[in-house]
């Protein structure tokens, strides 16, 4: 595979429920991200990996928990979300986060909070 | 925060006619891109524009850097139905390592 992958592409979750996002890429890159796109607002930037370490929290709320194990993969685990949590996550990967280049983005997971 | 404004929100156009859509910025920027989403995708990179007044061309599309370094613009001539989607223009925020986007543009044509 190539490029940047997420899984599940859809998901289904109760306020009650802990499931993981998933991101992988294949493009030897250094940083990666989590953005958040809801109908109606721009893409908000939620977390922001380098080289493994969070270098960035954009004040997201702690029932959104990252996991960086290594510079190909990004989790996103939640747990107790609220249905306006309900929105399309992006996960993105660039050469390293100070760069000029721009980002490579997966294709998403839609969820929805019930 | 960084105030980046994009127009229109919205087009509506016949397939054949050209497209302009711009962004504009509250500070000045060294780097602008311009992205485009495809129903049920993410984002895919289209043009990168790293100098006042850079014009650079993808096809048919051209964007440009503003002069001011505040602004940028993304035409589309001769527009067709693989058009449809949302186009992005984003900055890079050099020191906050961060890449911010506008609200969007939603384009959508009949055939």
């Amino acid at each position: 595979e190539t490029g940047v992958t997420q899984t599940p592409r859809h998901l289904v979750m109760g306020m009650t429920n802990k499931k993981s996002l998933k991101c992988e890429q294949h493009l030897g890159h250094n940083a990666m991200y989590w953005y958040k796109q809801s109908a109606k607002k721009p893409l908000e930037l939620m977390f922001v990996y380098n080289f493994k370490e969070q270098t960035e929290n954009n004040s997201v709320p702690s029932r959104f928990s990252p996991e960086c194990p290594n510079s190909s993969h990004l989790f996103l685990h939640l747990h107790t979300l609220q249905p306006e949590d309900s929105a399309l996550y992006l996960c993105a990967s660039s050469q390293e986060a100070r760069t000029n280049y721009g980002y490579t983005f997966g294709s998403g997971t839609r969820l929805t909070v019930v | 925060g960084q105030q980046l404004n994009q127009s229109p929100q919205s087009m509506f156009i016949q397939e054949g006619e050209d497209v302009s859509m711009n962004c504009t910025s509250s500070s000045i920027f060294n780097t602008w891109l311009w992205y485009k989403q495809d129903p049920g995708e993410g984002p895919v990179l289209l043009i990168a524009l790293y100098k006042a007044g850079e014009l650079t061309s993808n096809g048919r599309l051209t964007a440009q850097f503003g002069i001011t370094r505040k602004d940028s613009f993304l035409n589309i001539s001769a527009s067709i139905p693989s058009d449809v989607g949302i186009y992005f223009c984003a900055l890079i925020i050099q020191g906050a390592q961060k890449l911010v986007f506008g609200q969007g543009t939603r384009l959508t044509i009949n055939p």
